[in-house]
């Protein structure tokens, strides 16, 4: 079974700062790892995946997340926010043709 | 781009009725998910669906649920009784099963309970 913990319920962060989103997952198989953006009343949207390759992995609207076996972590990255970042965002796991896996989510906060 | 639709957007429905939410996946996947998002609260996996028959299901997923693929393109989420609880966003999701590929997932349905 697969299990994911994003640690930060909420994270604040002033606009053209950086920010980290930390997640963390556990496996007993090998997975793919994602990272989806909820934008308010809105569905979900993939930012970016890990399928295997590269550890670093770039997404759509300048994010980056790099998948680290042996810390079991998959952290979203941005190196400068805007205010339309503000959104939930949802770390998922899934194995193979499997269900996907959500965390709980990180409200992200873009203070002006 | 190819995508998932939902329909309808939003169901308000009376405890006790019955509704059924309607996806269309892409038309060449073959793997079929229901998830459930109560508000506020993280997604949570409901259903899947493969070949015809239900592959895995949560232990949400009780006998008031049901799933169904009528006619090869739609793909339907039915509640028989619906309780209070069950107000959540309803979101559909496809797969075509290929090799790195995800899963597709489409707008959602909210679904009120009164």
């Amino acid at each position: 079974a697969q299990s994911v913990t994003q640690l930060d319920s909420q994270v604040p962060v002033f606009e053209e700062a950086p920010v980290e989103l930390r997640c963390n997952y556990s496996s007993s198989v090998s997975v793919y790892l994602f990272w989806y953006v909820q934008y308010p009343n809105q569905g979900l949207q993939l930012l970016l995946k890990y399928l295997s390759g590269s550890t670093l992995v770039k997404g759509i609207n300048g994010f980056e997340a790099e998948f680290n076996k042996s810390q079991t972590s998959f952290h979203l990255r941005k190196p400068s926010v805007h205010i339309s970042d503000t959104a939930e965002y949802f770390c998922a796991v899934s194995a193979l043709d499997d269900k996907i896996i959500f965390g709980k989510g990180t409200r992200l906060h873009i203070l002006p | 781009e190819p995508e998932v639709t939902q329909t309808p957007s939003h169901q308000v429905t009376q405890m006790g009725q019955e509704v059924i939410l309607r996806c269309v996946p892409i038309s060449n996947h073959l793997y079929f998910y229901w998830y459930r998002q109560i508000l506020g609260q993280k997604v949570e996996f409901l259903v899947s669906f493969y070949n015809n028959e239900i592959s895995e299901k949560s232990e949400i997923f009780d006998d008031q649920f049901s799933v169904e693929r009528p006619d090869g393109s739609n793909f339907t989420l039915k509640i028989r009784s619906t309780k209070l609880e069950d107000s959540a966003m309803y979101f559909c999701a496809s797969l075509s099963g290929a090799y790195g590929n995800t899963q597709y997932f489409g707008p959602g349905t909210r679904l009120t309970v009164l």
